[in-house]
Parts: structure tokens; C-alpha cells; sequence
């Protein structure tokens, strides 16, 4: 079956240390997206991108970076500069744009990461 | 940018009752799309409904349906013989026609009480 796949379920960063969080997908999306979710709070996005080999920052990009070299695969890495990255993080994909009647594909999400600090 | 208000934090409703959640945008944009994302506690993220917004016609999934105002930018989710099952976070998101940035909420907790 078709889906996202977000690896580790769990995961546990040092201060200082740079971690990177998974995210494959198999659903041929063109679009991938990365959001944060705090407790009590919605998804705020952190960067997407709608093509291979480019990508957007999105409100909360400080502190990560994100890189796109195929399309099944949109790896994010929280940098040390992050300063509070203990959260819940989120990726999506969807279809890409393109003519109108695949404009309104909803976004596929993954299972999610909780990433938290020791 | 467009921004997306929930404006209850938290509604609850008896099991077999209605329930109407509340979501506003703002956005200067005629074309776009709005969905409402269901979020039990596997944190899983799961699509609920979907709305074109050149469309008048209000969208309806089955119990689920939605009361689009245009005019006055709303888009409020209805669930009809809410089940227990229904208990999760629900987030309105907005997307944009000519591109894939998408926004949401912060969310409705929504409790079904038996």
C-alpha cells in the first residue's frame, strides 16, 4: 500500500547535536511538507517543497534545514541552532500543481516523530 | 499570509447529538481550498472533508458536513450523530489554488461524552 513513511518513531538529541528525522513516501507526490506541533497547539510549517532539488522555508524555518535529491524522499535535520526542538514533527506530501482538478488532493501524512532532548 | 482561527479550544458533546465546530481564514485570494483534518490520539493526521472554495455547494462526507461562508470567510465542520470515535483534535487548514503552502489551525478538541 501506498503511504508516508516518517522514521524514527522516537527520537533523542544531546544538546548540540544535529539529528535528522525521515520522511519516504511512495504515493508519486510531487509536493512534501515538514511541520512542528507543539502540545496544545497546531501544525506550523517548517519548510516544503514542490519539486525535487527545490524548497520554500515555511514560518518556523529557523533552526532546520531540509534537503530534496529524489522525489520519494524529504529528510529534515533540526541544527543546534534550534533552541527548543522537543516537538512533535509532522511530514505530508500531496500532489503537486498542475491542472485544476488536482489542486484540492489533500495532503497524505506520516505517523509522526517526537523528537525531545536529553 | 493567510491565516487560519479556530476559536474553540476545546467542545464537547453528547454521544448521538450534533456538533458544530467553528473555523475563519483570511486571505485575499478567490481561489482556494479548506479542509478540516481529524487528529485522534495516534497523532495520526486524517482527512475529514474538503471544500473548493469556487464551489457553492456545501460539501458533505456521510455524518460530516460543512457550512462554507465565502463572504464571510467560515467554515464550520457539523457532525451529526457524533459516535465516540469522533473524540480528537480538529484542525480547519487553509491551501492556497496556484501553490501547495497550506495552513492550519490551532485546533478543536472535541470530546464525546457517552
Amino acid at each position: 500500500d501506498g503511504g508516508i513513511t516518517q522514521s524514527p518513531k522516537y527520537l533523542f538529541r544531546k544538546e548540540g547535536q544535529n539529528v535528522t528525522l525521515s520522511c519516504e513516501q511512495n504515493l508519486n507526490h510531487d509536493a512534501m511538507y515538514w511541520y512542528r506541533q507543539d502540545p496544545g497547539q497546531g501544525l506550523r510549517l517548517i519548510y516544503y517543497s514542490q519539486i525535487v532539488n527545490d524548497f520554500q522555508k515555511g514560518d518556523i524555518a529557523e533552526g532546520y534545514s531540509v534537503s530534496r535529491e529524489k522525489k520519494e524522499s524529504f529528510p529534515l535535520t533540526v541544527t543546534s541552532a534550534q533552541k527548543n526542538p522537543t516537538a512533535f514533527y509532522l511530514c505530508a506530501s500531496a500532489t503537486g500543481t498542475g491542472p485544476p482538478g488536482q489542486l484540492n488532493q489533500p495532503q497524505h501524512f506520516g505517523d509522526g516523530t517526537r523528537l525531545s532532548i536529553l | 499570509a493567510q491565516t487560519v482561527t479556530q476559536s474553540q479550544p476545546e467542545m464537547s458533546v453528547q454521544e448521538a447529538e450534533t456538533v458544530t465546530l467553528s473555523c475563519t481564514y483570511d486571505t485575499s485570494e478567490s481561489d482556494y481550498y479548506l479542509f478540516w483534518y481529524k487528529q485522534p490520539p495516534s497523532r495520526q493526521m486524517i482527512l475529514v472533508i474538503r471544500q473548493e472554495a469556487y464551489k457553492q455547494q456545501n460539501a458533505t462526507e456521510n455524518r460530516f458536513s460543512v457550512n462554507f461562508q465565502k463572504a464571510a470567510k467560515s467554515f464550520s465542520l457539523k457532525i451529526s450523530d457524533s459516535q465516540l470515535g469522533d473524540a480528537a483534535m480538529y484542525f480547519c487548514a487553509y491551501r492556497s489554488y496556484n501553490n501547495n503552502d497550506m495552513r492550519f489551525g490551532a485546533g478543536t478538541r472535541l470530546t464525546v461524552k457517552p
